[in-house]
């Protein structure tokens, strides 16, 4: 079975604080993405990369980074966390798109 | 520029009741179109895809889409749902070449009643 993992579950944060959000899989995928999932509003793509060192811009990625120095993880960074950043943060990799099981952030 | 609209936000239903949720798209190129479900506190996981061949996808726990491109259309059905149902669904579209990358609709939750 594909596996995707999140580092966190669960992160609280002050705003102003530098957030690193992290995901792995081991599937030898190429294309690996972030998105945020906020209610009424579904998913929105932040960024996605199609292999190591490539990056897009997504649908929504400003107050957003992104790094892929390695195949198998795609890290999201928030360089100044802010309030409006608090939501479920979902990672994906595979053409399919194999979902990790989200990160809830909240930023206070 | 791409879009999804499912038309339902709520979906409530008796078990072992028939459902149909509904998905729209508008995408002037090739399409791919995805059904995913989320249980609650969990990622999404694939239910089916339309690639390419037959329109009438079938995808796991029951569930089956019919593509319409006339229509532009992708909706998903049950002909008997359990309370193992309940979840959030999300229709996705991905244009051909894109490197699979994925515009989702905002959701419908179907919630089955005993």
């Amino acid at each position: 079975d594909v596996k995707v993992t999140q580092s966190s579950r669960y992160l609280v944060k002050r705003t102003g604080e530098k957030v690193f959000l992290e995901c792995v899989q081991d599937m030898d995928h190429e294309n690996m993405f972030w998105y945020r999932q906020d209610p009424g509003l579904g998913l929105r793509l932040i960024y996605f990369s199609y292999d190591v060192k490539m990056k897009e811009k997504g649908d929504i990625p400003e107050g957003y980074s992104v790094s892929r120095e390695k195949k198998e993880r795609f890290s999201l960074i928030l360089e100044s966390a802010s309030t409006n950043q608090t939501s479920m943060y979902l990672c994906a990799s595979g053409d399919t798109q194999y979902f990790g099981p989200g990160t809830r952030l909240t930023v206070l | 520029a791409q879009s999804v609209t499912q038309l339902d936000s709520q979906v409530p239903v008796f078990e072992e009741a028939p459902v149909e949720l509904r998905c729209n798209y508008s995408s002037s190129v090739s399409v791919y179109l995805f059904w995913y479900v989320q249980y609650p506190n969990q990622g999404l996981q694939l239910l089916l895809k339309y690639l390419s061949g037959s329109t009438l996808v079938k995808g796991i726990n029951g569930f089956e889409a019919e593509f319409n491109k006339s229509q532009t259309s992708f909706h998903l059905r049950k002909p008997s749902v359990h309370i193992s149902d309940t979840a959030e669904y999300f229709c996705a579209v991905s244009d051909v070449g894109s490197n699979y990358k994925l515009t989702f609709g905002k959701g419908t939750l179907l919630t089955v009643n005993p």
